[in-house]
C-alpha cells in the first residue's frame, strides 16, 4: 500500500533562517506531488506541484521554491523566512493517470518568529 | 476565484443530527471530491462524485451533484462526536487538469 511521509511534523524558525521540508511517497511510481499551505482556519493554498523528476510548477510567486530530486521526493525550500511564511503544510500525491484523489501526509506545521 | 465555496463556513449540532454541508463552483468539472480534515491533521479523501452521477452513498455519507447548478452538497446522517471535523470540497476542471482546488471548507462541530 502507498504510504506519505513528512517531517518535520513542527519546526519553530526565526525570520530570515532557511527552511527545508521533505516529503517522500512509498508504494508507488510517478505520481503527481503537490505541496499546499494552510493557514489557520482557512483552506489549502496550492504552492507547488510536479509531474515528474525536475518538473515542478509553481502557482504563488513567493521567496518558497520546490524542488523533485527523485521520483517519490519532494522538498520545500526557502532561503529566508518571512513571518508570512507560518502555517500548515501540507504534501500530497496523486497517481499519475488518474489523477482523480489525492492522498496527503500528515503535515508540518511551520511558526517563523 | 475560488473554485468551490463551502456553505456554511461553521456548523454545530447535536450528536444524532444530520449535518449537510455545500459546495459551489464556477467552472466545468470532471469530477468533485469531498475531503475530511482533524484538527491538525492532513486531508482524508472520503468520496468522488463524477460530473455524469446525480448522487452517491457511502456508509453514513450522501452526496449530491448538480451540475445545471454547479453545487454539490455533503450529507452526514446520524453524526457522532468522531464526526467533528472540517470538511473539504474539491474539484478538477474539465479538460485533463490535474491541478485541484480546494474550497475554504466547512468546519463541522458535533457535540456528544
Amino acid at each position: 500500500s502507498q504510504t506519505i511521509h513528512q517531517w518535520p511534523a513542527t519546526l519553530v524558525q526565526p525570520v530570515g533562517s532557511p527552511l527545508s521540508l521533505e516529503c517522500t511517497v512509498e508504494g508507488t511510481s510517478n505520481p503527481n506531488l503537490y505541496w499546499y499551505r494552510q493557514a489557520a482556519g482557512r483552506g489549502l493554498q496550492l504552492l507547488f506541484y510536479s509531474v515528474g523528476i525536475g518538473q515542478i510548477s509553481s502557482e504563488v510567486p513567493q521567496n518558497l521554491s520546490a524542488s523533485r530530486p527523485q521520483d517519490r521526493q519532494f522538498i520545500l525550500s526557502s532561503k529566508k523566512l518571512l513571518l508570512s511564511d507560518s502555517g500548515f503544510y501540507l504534501c500530497a500525491w496523486s497517481p499519475a493517470l488518474t489523477q482523480e484523489t489525492q492522498y496527503f501526509g500528515p503535515g508540518t506545521r511551520l511558526l517563523v518568529l | 476565484s475560488q473554485q468551490g465555496e463551502e456553505d456554511p463556513q461553521a456548523l454545530s449540532i447535536q450528536e444524532g443530527e444530520n449535518a449537510t454541508m455545500n459546495c459551489s463552483y464556477k467552472t466545468s468539472i470532471n469530477n468533485l471530491q469531498w475531503y475530511r480534515q482533524n484538527s491538525g491533521r492532513g486531508l482524508v479523501h472520503l468520496i468522488l462524485i463524477r460530473s455524469n452521477e446525480r448522487e452517491k452513498h457511502s456508509g453514513r455519507l450522501r452526496v449530491t451533484l448538480d451540475t445545471s447548478k454547479k453545487s454539490s452538497s455533503l450529507l452526514i446522517t446520524a453524526s457522532r462526536a468522531a464526526d467533528t471535523a472540517s470538511y473539504f470540497c474539491a474539484t478538477y476542471r474539465s479538460g485533463g487538469s490535474y491541478i485541484p482546488t480546494f474550497g475554504r471548507g466547512t468546519s463541522l462541530i458535533v457535540h456528544p
